[in-house]
């Protein structure tokens, strides 16, 4: 079963602008993580926020994370059109550590050159 | 670096056959896991290796499949007797040792597309 759930499920947006996509989970994590995938590719990681940290950033990413809440954002600035791809979060649970990741159902993200 | 390395990367198969999946970790990483996703949706975890030992199992892994990694490096995934519902991508992914509470980068290969006919 999917723990967590993307929203939206589906965005387009022109290049150069930023992209917001969020995610919800249900149970208590050790980690989240946000993954990209390229359409019929694998899976990239970009980036891992810990249960304790409520935000981190990576180049054009930014990460918030909302444990209260059970929610996660991603924030992709200053999009181009590579950044075309499917992006899921991914989250761990503290009686398995990082054993088994639980993926959400995933946010298409389309830029529009 | 080679990364993880899945063949074969695509298989056509026919209902009743037996397939089989091969993934060679990152050399350094002794764990591996496998991931099944079907269109639209997120990977779902199937089961994971630490070296050897297959560790855990998901409900996902019917009696049908069976994975294998036995020398602690590359693991092979078989489906016996497949059917239409096995088509899918199967993932694989590595990665190091963890500590308590530390997060850890798990990598995954380009996945294995399934297609029972």
């Amino acid at each position: 079963s999917q723990q967590g759930e993307e929203d939206p499920q589906a965005l387009s947006i022109q290049e150069g602008e930023n992209a917001t996509m969020n995610c919800s989970y249900k149970t208590s994590i050790n980690n989240l993580q946000w993954y990209r995938q390229n359409s019929g590719r694998g899976l990239v990681h970009l980036i891992l926020i810990r249960s304790n940290e409520r935000e981190k950033h990576s180049g054009r990413l930014r990460v918030t994370l909302d444990t209260s809440k059970k929610s996660s954002s991603l924030l992709i600035t200053a999009s181009r059109a590579a950044d075309t791809a499917s992006y899921f979060c991914a989250t761990d649970s503290p009686n398995f550590g990082n054993e088994k990741l639980t993926f959400g159902t995933g946010t298409r993200l389309t830029i529009i050159p | 670096d080679t990364g993880v390395s899945q063949n074969p990367r695509h298989k056509i198969t026919k209902r009743g056959q037996n397939v089989t999946f091969r993934c060679d970790p990152i050399s350094e990483h002794n764990r591996l896991y496998w991931y099944r996703q079907t269109l639209g949706q997120g990977p779902e975890f199937l089961t994971y290796f630490q070296n050897e030992a297959q560790l855990e199992k998901s409900r996902l892994l019917s009696d049908r499949f069976s994975a294998e990694r036995p020398k602690g490096s590359f693991s092979t995934l078989e489906i016996q007797r497949t059917e239409q519902g096995d088509s899918a991508m199967y993932l694989c992914a590595s990665s190091s040792p963890i500590k308590f509470r530390t997060g850890n980068t798990i990598y995954f290969g380009e996945g294995s597309w399934l297609t029972v006919v």
